[in-house]
């Protein structure tokens, strides 16, 4: 079985410009995650979508940050404008709400560096 | 201070040895308990969820206490391959999918 896709893998930008990255989550996953992760830190979640709908955004910057999960499969993260303040791992997982453990399952992640 | 608060390590072992992680947690209503592991530059695996009764998985054992709100990890006859970063996670939603994460506790075996 596949599990979560993430792209990029790796991205640089310049600070001020608008980034997006793309996740893909285990079929039949009906709950994603967006985290980011900062060297040395665990991950902190940015939004929780349950199938569609953000059930859990209040960590999610909304000046800069936005997401979206059209149709309750793939979903994107956007970062418009980027600072510098924002280079960091950014980790999707997704589980299954229906199973018996609910664990989450992550992608490898895309690690973003803001010149 | 912070809700999951771990020892940041390194934790530097020979092959063999027995070595031991703690955590503890703030929150008082947490549920659920967990431990993952993340190698270097990939992304965190379930390593163990942890039970009030303690549990066993092979080499690893995992302890929860709720009056002290302290969760701990015990590895036995540690392998080369067990070095990594041993992140403690807590969940205070039924559901378990509000995840909170410790920053891991970073552990070097070496031959």
């Amino acid at each position: 079985e596949a599990g979560v896709v993430q792209s990029p893998r790796y991205k640089i930008i310049e600070k001020k410009q608008p980034v997006a990255f793309w996740c893909n989550p285990i079929s039949g996953h009906n709950t994603l995650y967006w985290y980011l992760q900062n060297l040395g830190q665990g991950p902190e979640l940015l939004i929780r979508y349950e199938n569609e709908e953000a059930v859990d955004d209040s960590q999610l910057p909304k000046d800069r940050f936005s997401a979206e999960r059209l149709k309750g499969v793939d979903s994107t993260l956007k970062i418009q404008p980027a600072e510098l303040g924002d280079s960091a791992v950014y980790l999707c997982a997704s589980s299954d709400r229906g199973a018996l453990t609910d664990t989450q399952y992550f992608g490898p992640g895309t690690r973003l560096t803001v010149l | 201070r912070k809700e999951v608060e771990q020892d940041p390590g390194p934790f530097n072992v020979p092959e063999g040895a027995t070595v031991a992680f703690n955590c503890t947690y703030s929150n008082s209503a947490s549920q659920s308990f967990f431990w993952y592991r993340q190698d270097c530059r990939k992304e965190p695996k379930l390593l163990m969820s942890v039970y009030s009764s303690g549990n066993e998985d092979g080499r690893f054992t995992a302890q929860l206490n709720r009056a002290s709100q302290y969760i701990s990890l015990l590895i036995r006859d540690s392998k080369l391959s067990d070095s990594a970063t041993y992140l403690c996670v807590v969940s205070a939603d039924t559901g378990r999918r509000a995840l909170t994460f410790g920053s891991g506790t970073r552990l070097q075996v070496q031959p």
